[in-house]
């Protein structure tokens, strides 16, 4: 079936580097992504999204790139920081327009003080 | 921040018992969700709805049911707990309409533990 994985399950970076996280979907059709952040015990949070006519969306201190060609997501974050130490999902829409979310598997993101 | 609420956030219980878990959201959104969570693993969707008196089986088979009766709520029973029903539940709740409304919002998540 078609699912949506992360390379690396766990990533660790120094505070202040930036920090990539990247994720490879398999539907071509999936027409809508989204970068999750879970912080030990909680539901999963907002970060980003981004549609599929796009190739980059920014916000504040992450960017999401999308490209189509290779069906591959990541999520970059600038200047980690210690809160950002978190499990990071990346979300496709697979359902169409019934917009059911496929989640990938996480990578955890460790950062060093 | 989101404005929907899971309760109770741990429950031991013992095999065969019968068990509710809460979510309930303030935000009006007609569509909500429940998944299933293993640590460290991905969210598996176990049932959906899309509005009152609308449920639907997620991608997950689950022995759990699910219900609907108000906006705002959308319980999940399990009639007769077992170890393997032992995980973290997450509901989570968007709007109806176009893809950017489609951002689900979580709890916090109910954390089972079957004995």
């Amino acid at each position: 079936g078609e699912s949506v994985g992360l390379h690396l399950p766990t990533l660790s970076v120094q505070e202040g580097d930036n920090s990539i996280i990247n994720c490879a979907y398999s539907n071509s059709a999936s027409d809508y992504f989204i970068w999750y952040k879970q912080e030990s015990g909680k539901g999963p949070q907002f970060i980003i999204d981004i549609r599929s006519n796009m190739d980059k969306r920014q916000g504040q201190r992450v960017t999401v790139l999308l490209n189509k060609t290779v069906k591959h997501l990541s999520l970059q974050i600038a200047a980690t920081q210690p809160g950002d130490s978190a499990v990071y999902f990346c979300a496709e829409n697979s359902g169409g327009s019934n917009y059911k979310l496929t989640f990938g598997k996480g990578t955890l993101l460790t950062v060093n003080p | 921040e989101a404005d929907i609420y899971q309760t109770p956030r741990y429950l031991v219980i013992g095999t065969g018992k019968k068990i509710t878990l809460e979510c309930s959201q303030t935000m009006g959104h007609d569509k909500m969700y429940w998944y299933q969570q293993d640590p460290g693993m991905e969210l598996h969707l176990i049932h959906y709805s899309y509005g009152v008196n609308s449920t639907e089986k997620g991608d997950l088979s689950s022995e759990s049911t699910v219900s609907r009766i108000r906006t705002e709520h959308f319980p999940l029973t399990l009639e007769s707990a077992r170890p393997s029903h032992t995980s973290q539940y997450l509901c989570a709740s968007s709007e109806t309409g176009t893809l950017a409304k489609n951002i689900q919002y979580f709890g916090a998540g109910t954390r089972l533990s079957v004995l």
